[in-house]
């Protein structure tokens, strides 16, 4: 079973700031690493799959990097509209979610 | 554009079996390189992935409900169902369908969930 971690929990930046988001797998995943947004009360969104590759229609200052066990997941300038909850997904195996990572405008 | 529409009792009493369904829309269920999920979310916490069913018919399911989860699919209907069984509180969440979207070729794999219902609460009380 592979257990996936995020850090941090949760963040508060101003807007126009750089905010990366970590996550670490227990074991080596590859790049089978996904990350969704999720407003309050909506479905997830898709934003990155692949670990690196931008969903269509994704704006360019999300993006994601990584391999293995460590990935990173980065919104070069936070937008207000970026307030959501970001999960990481692995999907080595049978799917998994990372806990989450709730952003916050400060 | 694909759409995906939860359906089911918003209520159900512990120790019975929830029972949902997903209708697909602006696509056939049992075309192309996808299979269809469900994911449920407990209030306030994170996204727990129940299982799947590919259009084969064949089936995953997480080990942790594997016991008292079925997933079946409707192909005439163009839908997917969920039975969880001796439900209890700890079962109450929104439950989300899902398409999952993958690819599987000279060794590169790739496997996203592109498509999601709006999500329907269930709550298990007596």
């Amino acid at each position: 079973d592979i257990q996936m971690t995020q850090s941090p929990s949760s963040l508060s930046a101003s807007v126009g700031d750089r905010v990366t988001i970590t996550c670490q797998a227990s074991q080596d995943i590859s790049n089978y690493l996904n990350w969704y947004q999720q407003k309050p009360g909506k479905a997830p969104k898709l934003l990155i799959y692949d670990a690196s590759n931008l969903e269509t229609g994704v704006p360019s200052r999300f993006s994601g990097s990584g391999s293995g066990t460590d990935f990173t997941f980065t919104i070069s300038s936070l937008q207000p509209e970026d307030i959501a909850t970001y999960y990481c997904q692995q999907y080595d195996n049978l799917p998994g979610f990372g806990p989450g990572t709730k952003v916050d405008i400060k | 554009q694909v759409q995906l529409q939860e359906s089911g009792p918003g209520l159900v009493k512990p120790s019975q079996t929830l029972s949902l369904t997903c209708t697909v829309s602006g696509g056939s269920i049992s075309s192309g390189s996808y299979y269809w999920s469900w994911i449920r979310q407990p209030a306030g916490k994170g996204l727990e992935w129940i299982g799947r069913i590919y259009t084969s018919g064949s089936t995953n399911y997480n080990p942790s409900l594997k016991s008292r989860v079925t997933i079946s699919v409707d192909t005439s209907k163009n839908q997917f169902s969920l039975k969880l069984s001796s439900v209890t509180a700890a079962d109450t969440a929104v439950y989300y369908c899902a398409r999952g979207n993958y690819y599987d070729s000279s060794g590169y794999y790739l496997d996203y969930f592109d498509y999601w219902g709006q999500g329907t609460l269930v709550t298990v009380s007596s």
